[in-house]
Order: C-alpha cells, then structure tokens, then sequence
C-alpha cells in the first residue's frame, strides 16, 4: 500500500511569488490535514480535509489556502510569499471518520523563500 | 488556551540507556494523545495514539502513559538504540474538533 505523497519535496521562490504544493493521500483516506513546521514554532496545524469540503482551519493568515478533489488529492496554495513562509510543509492522511484514528504523514516540501 | 507543552527540549543518553520523556496539555475537552518520531527531514512517524480510557499503551520498545486526571503524558524508551536518535512530538486533539495541538518535542540524541 503506497503511502503518502508530496511533491515537490523541494521547492525554492522568491518573495511575492505563489506556490502550489501537491499531497496524494493513502488510497482510501478521505481526510488531507496540512502542517507547517519550522524550528522555531514546531508543528502548526493549517488546515483539513475531508471529503472536499474544508473540516477545520488553523490560525493562519488567508494567505494561505487549500482544497481538496474528489479522489482526495489535495492542493495548498500560499499567494504572496514572504520569507518567514520558509519551512518544511508536512500531509497526513487518515480515512477521517472520526478524530482518533491514525494519521499517516508524507515527508514533505521544503519550501525555501528568498 | 489549548497548549501541549515537553520536557526536555533535548536530551542526550549513552545507547542502551533508558529514558523518559514528558508531555502537559491543558487541551480541553480531550479526545486523544499521540505520540509521534521525527527523522530529522522526514515526516513524523506514529508510535502511539491513547484515548481517554487508556493509561498505558506500548510500541516495541516504546511505552506511553496518559494520566487524564493530570492532563500529563510520558513516553518511555527502553533499551534506546542509535536509531532512537530522533525528535518526539507530543499532539493532543480536542473532543468534537479535527485540530491538533503540538508540542515542540524532544530531541533525543543518543550516543554510542
């Protein structure tokens, strides 16, 4: 069973340009949830999916965004980049009935701002 | 405000060691706590998940424990290897949410 992919896994911009970033869940996981990490804040919590509709929202700016496609694919988007935007961005999947089931996480994109 | 706190931020022990890592939270009303290990550049891998119910749940040589009472969660790495060198992130859900809370883990080195 594959597990989950992002892509790119490496992606360097510049300042004011948009990114798109990519994650295939686990075949037959409904449930995209996506993650910023950089070594000063640790995980935060942007946003989740779940059969296509936007289930929960963290606390970033609108900057941000997401969606998620009928075969659970998902797709963020950040517009306007700024440096502090530099981190390493993490998928989960799990199949997303309920909220204690596992969640599986790709290795997901650096994304480097300059 | 829902927050999930550890201790030690790092830790350094010889291979063979044991060790304990700790994790408060103050989320609330709590669904589930999970314990996960980051490779450094990787995604963080799944060790354990315990609901309120559970106060013990082990993975190999990885135990976690969950005092609901305390709001305090331990993980304890028994006979650690060089391939326990890793970050371990503590994350807490809240009942009726999908959003998850995380720590800023612990880097654990350990030594030859």
């Amino acid at each position: 069973k594959a597990g989950v992919t992002q892509t790119p896994r490496y992606l360097i911009k510049t300042r004011g340009q948009q990114v798109t970033l990519s994650c295939s869940p686990i075949s037959g996981h409904r449930s995209v949830s996506w993650y910023q990490q950089t070594p000063g804040q640790g995980l935060q919590f942007l946003f989740e999916y779940f059969s296509e509709t936007q289930r929960n929202k963290g606390n970033f700016p609108g900057r941000f965004s997401g969606r998620q496609f009928s075969n659970s694919r998902s797709e963020m988007n950040v517009s306007t980049l700024e440096l502090g935007d530099s981190a390493l961005y993490l998928c989960a999947s799990s199949p997303g009935e309920q909220s204690n089931t596992e969640a599986f996480f790709g290795q997901g994109t650096r994304l480097t701002v300059v | 405000k829902n927050q999930v706190e550890q201790s030690p931020q790092s830790l350094i022990i010889l291979e063979g060691k044991n060790c304990t890592l700790q994790c408060n939270y103050t989320v609330s009303p709590f669904s589930n706590l999970r314990w996960y290990k980051q490779d450094t550049g990787r995604g963080p891998v799944s060790l354990t998940i315990m609901t309120f119910s559970e106060n013990t749940k082990s993975n190999g040589r990885y135990t976690a424990t969950l005092d609901a009472d305390t709001k305090q969660s331990s993980l304890h790495i028994t006979a650690s290897q060089l391939s326990d060198s890793a970050s371990y992130i503590c994350v807490v859900s809240a009942e009726g949410t999908y959003k998850y809370i995380f720590g800023t883990g612990t880097r654990l080195k350990v030594l030859a």
